[in-house]
């Protein structure tokens, strides 16, 4: 079984540049999560679907950050613009429901602003 | 809310003695707990859970405990192996909030051969 697929997997921008993170999660896995890790700290939760609806936003920075996810499987974070402090690894995970189903992680986006 | 935290950010050990990683974690609603291994370039990678129900659960060379009454869960690993180098995190979930996984901070282990 396909693990939760990311792309690309580094990404280098100048700051101000718009910048864009695909996630095709694990086939059936109707959450899909958005997490944001810096350096030396554990995951942060973005935002969450359930299929295609966005059910927990509040950690999002929704002057700058976007997030999509069309059809209720693969998903699309977006930042516009790219500031120095975004500067971190972006990581999409998935599980079959919410609640108490174990999240899978995949590879990370590694963005650094410059 | 909930906060989680890690007792040391780092852990060497000797190849073939056991390790044990420790958490501390702050909301007694807190109701499934888990264990990630990430290593360098990876995603967190899932080893072992337990749910507020249980006090103990073990896997292959792992063992999870947990203590409620003071909010401690540990990861002890058996005869630790080189592969078993890298960042380990304890996550925490409250059913109610649907999902939403806290991380501790990670612990570094280190295997010396």
């Amino acid at each position: 079984e396909a693990g939760v697929v990311q792309s690309p997997r580094y990404k280098i921008i100048e700051k101000k540049q718009p910048v864009a993170f695909w996630c095709n999660p694990i086939s059936g896995h109707n959450t899909l999560y958005w997490y944001r890790q810096n350096l030396g700290q554990g995951p942060e939760l973005l935002i969450r679907y359930e299929n295609e609806e966005a059910v927990d936003d509040s950690q999002l920075p929704k002057d700058r950050f976007s997030a999509e996810r069309l059809k209720g499987v693969d998903s699309t974070l977006k930042i516009q613009p790219a500031e120095l402090g975004d500067s971190a690894v972006y990581l999409c995970a998935s599980s079959l429901t919410r609640g108490i189903d174990t999240q899978y992680f995949g590879p990370g986006t590694r963005l650094t602003v410059l | 809310g909930e906060s989680v935290g890690l007792h040391l950010p780092t852990l060497s050990v000797q190849e073939g003695d056991n390790s044990i990683i420790n958490c501390a974690y702050s909301n007694s609603a807190s109701d499934y707990f888990i264990w990630y291994k990430q290593e360098s370039g990876k995603g967190p990678q899932f080893i072992i859970d337990i749910r507020s129900n249980m006090d103990k659960r073990q896997g292959q060379r792992v063992t999870v405990l947990l203590n409620k009454t003071v909010k401690h869960l540990s990861l002890q690993i058996a005869a630790t192996q080189p592969g078993d180098s890298a960042v380990y995190f304890c996550a925490v979930l409250q059913k109610n909030q649907g999902g939403k996984l806290i991380f501790g901070q990670g612990t570094e282990l280190s295997v010396k051969p």
